[in-house]
């Protein structure tokens, strides 16, 4: 069955710092990767995803994803962590011939502290 | 584009009254969810529609929620009684192929439900 796994109910990190939240899955084939981002009070909103290619792709606000195939991981990261990026971040996976619903992950919160 | 619209963005309502939830797809996405947020359960799906049909509600708790897809560019979320484990964030997203045939989703900005 496919699965997202976010192994971190949150993530402390300090501003200036890098930061990473996790994400694995489990599912077959070649899945299509995706990260969201929800601040307080809002809808979720697409940030970056994985289709195929170069294992590194670079989404919106600075942030990029990192696919391993061979880790069945795609870890969402950013260079240098801003307060603003407090937010709860979510992954997703869908399987190209699947139906076309995502499987979420749990989410994960992140809290930047200056 | 305007985005993902719904309406009412909050609704508090007593017990046993009748709900209805309003949601606008982007104009050209042949799929719209709705999903269901709250602390102790998460994100859930509770049904999707393609080109209006609706395609699986296995998500919909119970037979007190209905959804219904008149045309592509209007959808209701109906629950009927409301009760108070209803409350939650209702969230509404409509996909299309974009780059790539992915589908990714894109979001309204939900509406609160309190039922007291």
């Amino acid at each position: 069955a496919q699965s997202v796994a976010q192994p971190e109910d949150q993530v402390n990190v300090a501003e200036g710092n890098p930061l990473t939240v996790k994400c694995t899955y489990s599912v077959s084939g070649n899945p299509y990767l995706f990260w969201y981002v929800q601040y307080p009070n809002r809808g979720l909103q697409f940030l970056l995803k994985y289709i195929t290619g170069d294992n590194l792709v670079k989404g919106s606000y600075g942030f990029e994803a990192e696919f391993n195939k061979s880790q069945t991981s795609f870890h969402l990261k950013k260079p240098s962590a801003l307060v603003s990026d407090s937010a709860l971040y979510f992954c997703a996976v869908r399987e190209p011939d699947s139906n076309y619903q995502l499987i979420w992950g749990a989410g994960t919160k992140l809290i930047i502290k200056p | 584009d305007a985005g993902v619209i719904q309406s009412p963005r909050h609704e508090v309502t007593e017990m046993g009254q009748e709900v209805t939830l309003r949601c606008k797809p982007i104009s050209g996405h042949d799929y719209l969810f709705w999903y269901r947020q709250t602390m102790m359960r998460g994100l859930e799906l509770l049904i999707y529609f393609n080109n209006n049909v609706p395609i699986d509600d296995s998500g919909m708790p119970e037979d007190r929620f209905s959804a219904k897809m008149p045309n592509a560019s209007f959808s209701t979320l109906k629950i009927q009684p409301s009760e108070p484990r209803d409350s939650a964030v209702y969230f509404c997203a409509s996909s299309s192929a974009g780059t790539g045939g992915t589908y990714e989703q894109y979001f309204g900005p939900g509406t609160r439900l309190t039922v007291t």
